[in-house]
């Protein structure tokens, strides 16, 4: 089944100590991005990445880091959780329409199934 | 940088009666369009897109939206909503050529039976 799976689903974390949330898909996606969703904020993009080694950062990056050492996976770090980090993140993936140029927005989104963490 | 606005936050509509939320963005050249529905507890699926050509594009569930370039909006619309599309909607917007997405704020639709 094609899928994007994140673990785990749900994490109570203290302040300080890191962690890291995994991103795997089975779709040979190019494109990978994570975000966190907040009441009344929407979604917010964190980082993505267009291909393996290839991160660059969404409009609220700090305090995360992420890595796409392999193309199916791509964990998102908090080194240092606070907690205005608690939310519900969730990991996204698409193929790139790579005929239309070098850099290129994503088709549709296939969505994980999400990670509520709170730090506390 | 781009920005997506979604008017209305909350819709309540009964069965069988017709849905257009609105969706308006804020970029000067081109891009791609996205709606996703997020049912109650679960994540994003992709309801529908645009890319290029015919403005009027058709999603899954009967869903469709109207790309109206003059006017930077992607509206969605259904004719006969049910109790089962009770659910927040999110337009999304990807400017060509950039990798980075912009949601608007979701509008959470509420169907009574």
């Amino acid at each position: 089944e094609a899928q994007v799976t994140q673990n785990p689903r749900y994490l109570i974390t203290v302040t300080g100590k890191k962690l890291t949330v995994t991103c795997s898909q089975n779709m040979n996606h190019e494109y990978m991005s994570w975000y966190r969703q907040d009441p009344g904020l929407g979604l917010r993009q964190i980082y993505y990445s267009m291909n393996v080694e290839v991160t660059d950062k969404g409009d609220v990056p700090e305090g995360y880091k992420v890595s796409r050492k392999e193309k199916r996976n791509f964990p998102l770090i908090l080194e240092s959780p606070s907690p205005n980090q608690t939310s519900l993140y969730f990991c996204a993936s698409s193929f790139l329409p790579f005929d239309r140029g070098d850099r290129n927005p994503p088709y549709g989104y296939t969505f994980g199934s999400g990670t509520r963490l709170t730090v506390v | 940088a781009q920005s997506v606005s979604q008017h209305n936050h909350h819709v309540i509509l009964s069965e069988a009666a017709s849905l257009e939320l609105g969706c308006n963005y804020s970029y000067g050249g081109t891009v791609n369009l996205f709606w996703y529905v997020q049912y109650p507890g679960q994540h994003l699926q992709l309801l529908l897109k645009y890319f290029s050509g015919d403005p009027l594009v058709k999603g899954i569930k009967g869903f469709e939206a109207e790309f109206i370039k003059s006017k930077f909006s992607f509206n969605l619309r259904k004719p006969s909503v049910q109790w089962s599309d009770t659910a927040e909607y999110f337009c999304a917007v990807n400017p060509f050529g950039a990798g980075k997405s912009t949601f608007g704020d979701g509008t959470t639709l509420t169907v009574k039976p």
